[in-house]
């Protein structure tokens, strides 16, 4: 099977700016994470969607967004860029259970001046 | 926050077994113990995973101590290209994976 695959892998924006990030999962797979990773945050869970809806949500602010397509691929949106905001996005799949391993993606990098 | 606590860094040699600490004293009964590894800012790549027994499988070993308060990711013969960042996960109530600063394992020739 095809790993996760994620749209683009470099991304150059400037402040007060928007972006959309896309991802692929593994065929199968329901549900889609995303992270940001930061050199000073670490790895940090955004939100996850499972069948279209948003099942969890990290500690970030409403200008991070998602949402779930019904072939499983998944989108997430910033709107109004900081320059806080410059980091790696990572998407990971998994079939949909609470016990299935997640697999990710290689990554957007996102830079924003 | 993580509910794991690693080592910083930690160096091994080529050839040589790596084994990798993990404490996890907070662990509930129904969480697992995930190991990742992350090579130089490419997404992170799924190693193991474990409930209450060893686990082994074509990468590693995962041995979990009998109160599950603590694991050790093994390595059995470490190359230059297993050096990365390797973070041990325990899967929260919410399922979502809280990720900590893991441990830098650099291998030397």
């Amino acid at each position: 099977k095809a790993g996760v695959t994620q749209t683009p892998r470099y991304l150059i924006k400037t402040r007060g700016q928007q972006v959309t990030l896309s991802c692929s999962p593994i065929s199968g797979h329901r549900s889609v994470s995303w992270y940001q990773q930061t050199p000073g945050q670490g790895l940090q869970f955004l939100f996850e969607y499972f069948s279209e809806t948003q099942r969890n949500k990290g500690n970030f602010p409403g200008r991070f967004s998602g949402r779930q397509f019904s072939n499983s691929r998944s989108e997430m949106n910033v709107s109004t860029l900081e320059l806080g905001d410059s980091a790696l996005y990572l998407c990971a799949s998994r079939e949909g259970s609470n016990t299935d391993t997640q697999y990710f993606g290689p990554g957007t990098r996102l830079t924003v001046l | 926050d993580a509910k794991t606590t690693q080592p910083t860094s930690m160096d091994c040699a080529e050839g040589r077994a790596a084994n990798l600490p993990c404490n996890h004293s907070t662990i509930s009964g129904n969480e697992y113990v995930y190991w990742y590894r992350q090579i130089h800012s490419q997404g992170p790549q799924y190693i193991i995973h474990g409930l209450k027994n060893n686990e082994t499988n074509e990468m590693a070993s995962l041995i979990i101590t009998e109160d599950r308060k603590s694991s050790t990711l093994i390595l059995p013969h470490a190359t230059l290209r297993d050096t990365a960042v390797y973070y041990c996960i325990v899967r929260e109530d919410n399922n979502d994976m809280r990720f900590g600063a893991g441990t830098r394992l650099t291998v030397k020739p």
